[in-house]
């Protein structure tokens, strides 16, 4: 059973447009989001991460939206480059970081 | 400063043989964390060591070891490898292992099960 469900599997978005992925979860014990974002032949790099006592985060053109009573988490991508093609990861942990719980990943593809 | 380095970047072996991977963590990061991660899946966590001790373990089965060194450079030990074993090895390193600390990942070691 997947702990944390990862949406759409892939994404194709004009240059200048907005990346939207969303992922559920169902463990309310989950109290940290990050979301990585990994290139082909590199591990995944951390991008941005939220704890649930806030709703939104925001840092450069990304942007965590958290909504607690739904269990559900979005990561927005503002002004899509092509430089932003990769493949991004939602994961969810308990609070001892004991481990992350990834989702299955979204393949985006920006157009120039 | 340098992030987390994995060695070797690419190996193959055979079935029933065993491997040894290596990581170096970020210079002060005290913990470290092991994941596979399969082709076109996200990573799925192996074990999390602190301070030389483990203080996680995934679902995977007792063929599968770690250890932490006291410089808190860490080695995964597969041994008896299946061709399932394919995947791509991460290791990540954190300041604690508390705290949500955020996991910094290395580039991995592509294993490949002939």
């Amino acid at each position: 059973q997947q702990q944390v469900k990862q949406s759409p599997q892939s994404l194709i978005v004009q240059k200048g447009g907005i990346s939207i992925i969303n992922c559920a979860y169902e463990n309310t014990a989950f109290d940290y989001f990050p979301w990585y974002q990994q290139f082909p032949g590199k591990g995944p790099a951390l991008l941005i991460a939220i704890r649930p006592d806030v709703s939104e985060k925001k840092e450069g053109r990304f942007t965590i939206s958290f909504n607690k009573s739904a269990k559900q988490f979005s990561l927005h991508i503002m002004d899509s480059q092509p430089g932003d093609s990769a493949t991004y990861f939602c994961a969810a942990s308990p609070g001892n970081n004991r481990k992350l719980i990834w989702g299955l990943g979204t393949s985006l593809a920006v157009n120039p | 400063d340098a992030g987390v380095t994995q060695s070797p970047t690419h190996l193959i072996k055979t079935r029933g043989q065993h491997v040894t991977l290596r990581c170096s963590p970020i210079s002060g990061h005290k913990s470290v964390s092991w994941y596979q991660q399969v082709l076109g899946q996200g990573p799925q966590f192996i074990f999390q060591y602190y301070e030389k001790e483990e203080r996680g373990r995934g679902n995977f089965p007792d063929r599968f070891s770690a250890r932490q060194f006291p410089n808190y450079s860490s080695e995964l030990n597969v041994n008896a490898l299946l061709l399932g074993d394919s995947a791509l090895y991460l290791c990540a390193s954190s300041l604690s292992s508390t705290l949500n600390q955020p996991q910094h990942f290395g580039d991995g070691t592509r294993l490949s099960i002939l």
